[in-house]
């Protein structure tokens, strides 16, 4: 399968503790964008990255939130202290070049009990 | 601030009759639009867009239409199947820009048999 792949597919976590997703992009694809959708809402703009750089994360919350894409290894979408409001699917979405369409993972739902 | 906004909810339709989906959006530097599909414990599925340049863009049962005056474009599946039922998210862009995708909420197709 050489779709984007994202992990852990669920997660829980206790409040005040930290959470972090995984996203490897499709074969090729050097973009990263990260969406989160709240029940019963589409999905929302997080953060753009690319290889090693942050491009755009004017979706991200100011704190408690933070991302990266190193140079080896998937992207990581990390939460600090989780609250319960954290509690959501969170997806990946890759594309070669910045370009569309933006293909998407299967998500992780993160439940903060 | 919706940006786009997909105002039903919900639609069912019988087997073999059309669908059509709507969605509006509000700003108007929006030059490109995704349709997306989804199902239950899924990501986004791509499955057509079309360019602020274009009216129309037709991709097998899948027709997108685009108004610009009226910020208004629609997703048409005919004939509609069972298999088409999910729910049904429109994107927007605004190219050049960092190419995140701003979502609608969705609406939901039922194909009833």
């Amino acid at each position: 399968n050489a779709g984007v792949m994202q992990n852990p597919r669920h997660l829980v976590r206790r409040r005040g503790q930290e959470a972090r997703l995984r996203c490897s992009p499709m074969k090729g694809h050097s973009h990263v964008y990260w969406y989160r959708q709240l029940p019963e809402e589409g999905l929302k703009f997080m953060v753009y990255l690319q290889k090693e750089n942050i491009i755009d994360e004017s979706g991200m919350p100011k704190e408690r939130f933070s991302a990266e894409f190193p140079k080896e290894g998937p992207s990581i979408l990390r939460i600090q202290q989780v609250v319960r409001g954290d509690s959501a699917a969170y997806f990946c979405a890759s594309s070669p070049k910045g370009s569309q369409p933006q293909h998407f993972g299967d998500g992780t739902r993160l439940s903060i009990l | 601030d919706q940006q786009v906004k997909q105002n039903s909810p919900s639609l069912s339709v019988q087997e073999g009759r059309i669908s059509i989906l709507n969605c509006d959006y509000t700003n108007s530097m929006f030059d490109y639009f995704l349709w997306y599909k989804k199902y239950p414990a899924e990501g986004p599925t791509f499955l057509i867009s079309i360019s602020s340049i274009k009216d129309k863009n037709e991709d097998g049962r899948f027709t997108v239409f685009l108004n610009k005056s009226a910020k208004h474009l629609s997703l048409h599946i005919v004939p509609s199947q069972p298999g088409d039922s999910a729910v049904y998210f429109c994107a927007a862009i605004v190219q050049g820009g960092s190419e995140k995708l701003v979502f609608g909420k969705g609406t939901k197709l039922t194909v009833n048999p």
